[in-house]
């Protein structure tokens, strides 16, 4: 069946560096992707998707672009903020529902 | 604030007792999930709705849980004969025509 494995965490930064989370998936067909954030004490936000291959998603900052012949959908910041701290999940759908991976916790210090 | 709602945010219940949950969903979406996430681990799928219909189920949902959702608009998800295995964040998700997926607060249970 389809899944999603993603960096296992947790990962800290200093404020101002760079962000890479890995996400690679296994699917039948051709999945629309997604990354959503989990701030401490709230509900999952989408934060950036894409539907088909070469797609790039991005918000607030963050990218990731949809990498078809790698299964691949990283996440990636240029500059992290405390403001990021937060449980970050890649997710997919092939067809209604949502796939998640395990999720990565990232803290980021001042 | 129009977003998914759910209620209660906890609670606490002791192994055997029925716990039911409650799902409001964004007002014109026709489509509601459930998901369930356990400590360190990713949302699992549970079932979904297109209006009142019930279309897919998890293997996960056990005979002692059910879902309904009588007038296309709120959903209920009722656990018979808890266990401490079902202690969890129950997920609702909600949206219009299988497009983006919004998620309300989630439900915590904890089973003693």
């Amino acid at each position: 069946g389809d899944s999603v494995t993603q960096m296992e965490g947790p990962v800290t930064l200093s404020e101002e560096a760079f962000l890479t989370i890995n996400c690679t998936y296994t699917a039948t067909g051709y999945p629309s992707l997604f990354w959503y954030v989990q701030y401490p004490g709230e509900g999952l936000q989408l934060l950036l998707k894409a539907t088909k291959a070469d797609d790039k998603g991005s918000n607030k900052g963050f990218e990731a672009t949809y990498r078809k012949e790698t299964t691949s959908f990283h996440l990636e910041k240029g500059s992290v903020q405390v403001s990021d701290s937060a449980v970050y999940f890649c997710a997919l759908k092939g067809s209604e529902k949502l796939v998640f991976g395990k999720g990565t916790k990232l803290t980021v210090n001042p | 604030d129009t977003g998914v709602s759910q209620d209660p945010r906890h609670k606490i219940t002791k192994r055997g007792q029925n716990v039911t949950f409650r799902c409001d969903p964004i007002s014109e979406h026709n489509r509601l999930y459930w998901y369930r996430q356990t400590l360190g681990q990713g949302p699992e799928f549970l079932t979904y709705f297109q209006n009142e219909a019930q279309l897919e189920k998890s293997r996960l949902l056990s005979d002692r849980f059910s879902a309904e959702r009588p007038k296309g608009s709120f959903s209920t998800l009722e656990i018979q004969r808890t266990e401490q295995g079902d202690s969890a964040m129950y997920l609702c998700a909600s949206s219009f025509g299988g497009t983006n997926s919004y998620f309300g607060p989630g439900t915590r249970l904890t089973v003693l």
